[in-house]
């Protein structure tokens, strides 16, 4: 069945960019019924959405975050990746990556635990 | 602050019937479907309900969505020990943009 796992450092220092990347296994990102996408949730709150990608490359991005998120997509690795930049403490979340479509989240990754700290 | 408004906090006993609202705009929910998520402590988020009302393979029929108007609401009948969770509702909005509220805690007495 389909699984998604992320990866990346846990910590990123003040004002450096943040890289994530998640590897889509046992089934293809290329799909043309499903977006993927990027979900944090800050320690004890809610889930934010970060933002999302077709397989084509075209995304779409939480207006909060536009200006310092780019996520990008290579169908070659079965891969799609998350660049945050100019982090702040209060980008410290776990960050999760999952599949949609419609936008029901219904396949997500575990989750990567991420502190921006110095 | 949420655009998409959930009590955050729930209880219940077990067996009893609870229910979790979530109130938006005519530009979120009032125009796109809802979907609902569980999270169990320390696990990622699980797709509940989709398109309102619609359960996704392998969740029990306990668990009930519906929508009206700017609104919806998550019901659980015959509550058990092990549906305490948080949960979460979530809609598109008219950008395009994933919506999700702020979550409810459920306690399960």
């Amino acid at each position: 069945q389909l699984q998604l796992q992320e990866s990346g450092p846990g910590l990123v220092k003040p004002s450096e960019t943040l890289s994530l990347t998640c590897t889509v296994s046992g089934g293809s990102i290329s799909s043309s019924s499903y977006y993927w996408g990027w979900i944090r949730q800050p320690p004890g709150k809610g889930l934010e959405w970060i933002g999302s990608i077709y397989y084509s490359g075209s995304t779409y991005y939480n207006p909060s975050l536009k200006s310092r998120v780019t996520i990008s997509v290579d169908t070659s690795k079965n891969q799609f990746s998350l660049k945050l930049s100019s982090v702040t403490a209060a980008d410290t979340a776990v960050y999760y990556c999952a599949r949609h479509r419609d936008g029901a989240f219904d396949i997500w990754g575990q989750g990567t635990m991420v502190t921006v700290s110095s | 602050q949420s655009v998409l408004t959930q009590p955050p906090s729930a209880s219940g006993t077990p067996g009893q019937r609870v229910t979790i609202s979530c109130s938006g705009s005519s530009s979120n929910i009032g125009s796109n479907t809802v979907n609902w998520y569980q999270q169990l402590p320390g696990t990622a988020p699980k797709l509940l309900i989709y398109s309102n009302n619609q359960r996704p393979s392998g969740v029990p029929d306990r668990f009930s969505g519906s929508k009206s108007g700017t609104s919806a609401s998550l019901a659980i009948s015959g509550l058990q020990s092990e549906d305490e969770a948080d949960y979460y509702c979530a809609a598109w909005d008219d950008s395009l943009n994933v919506l999700f509220g702020g979550g409810t805690k459920l306690t399960v007495l």
